[in-house]
């Protein structure tokens, strides 16, 4: 079984600009959650989706939005990107039917100049 | 305020050694999860407990729900555990969002 990829890998951008970063869940996975991860904050939750729905989301500002498709793939955006934004992004899976282990990708480190 | 509080936040151990690293949360919780992250990013769950104890190989970990606390406990350490280990809880009184501890990190010395 595939286990929770994250494209890309690695993404330099400068102020100003927006990202979009992909994770595509573990076949059959309906949850898909969305972390952000600095050396200063640690790992803090942005949102969940399951099913096409946001389910829960973290203290971000509006600048930080999802989507997630009909085949479970989910899409993470950043708009007009400030150097605090320079983090390791990271996703997780689940089927999402109760309380279960999360499944992280290997994540996005994105770095803004 | 942190929602979850890890101890030690760094921890050197001699192989062979019995370790335990240990989580108090201030949220009502639907689950807790153990996560272990090694140099270079990625994350493995090592557990998800809502209740009691549960084990796999030398690692084990404990849950007491009325005083909020967790331990995660290593038995024979090997080097290959040096590894930064994070408490995150799902609170269900917050629309289930995830609170994560710092994360403590471990270095098992040969």
């Amino acid at each position: 079984k595939a286990g929770v990829t994250q494209t890309p890998r690695y993404l330099i951008k400068t102020r100003g600009q927006q990202v979009t970063l992909s994770c595509s869940p573990i076949s059959g996975h309906r949850s898909v959650s969305w972390y952000q991860q600095t050396p200063g904050q640690g790992l803090q939750f942005l949102f969940e989706y399951f099913s096409e729905t946001q389910r829960n989301k973290g203290n971000f500002p509006g600048r930080f939005s999802g989507r997630q498709f009909s085949n479970s793939r989910s899409e993470m955006n950043v708009s007009t990107l400030e150097l605090g934004d320079s983090a390791l992004y990271l996703c997780a899976s689940r089927t999402g039917t109760g309380n279960e282990k999360l499944f992280f990708g290997s994540g996005t480190q994105l770095s803004v100049l | 305020k942190n929602e979850v509080e890890q101890s030690p936040q760094n921890l050197t151990a001699q192989e062979g050694e019995f370790i335990t690293i240990n989580c108090s949360y201030s949220v009502g919780i639907s689950a807790l999860h153990w996560l272990q992250q090694h140099p270079g990013g990625g994350i493995v769950s090592l557990f998800m407990l809502s209740s009691g104890k549960k084990k796999h190989g030398r690692l084990i970990a404990t849950i007491n729900i009325q005083e909020k606390h967790s331990s995660l406990h290593i038995t024979a350490s090997h080097p290959r555990d040096s590894a930064v280990y994070i408490c995150a809880v799902g609170s269900p009184n917050t629309g289930n969002q995830f609170y994560f501890g710092t994360g403590t990190s471990l270095t098992v010395i040969p």
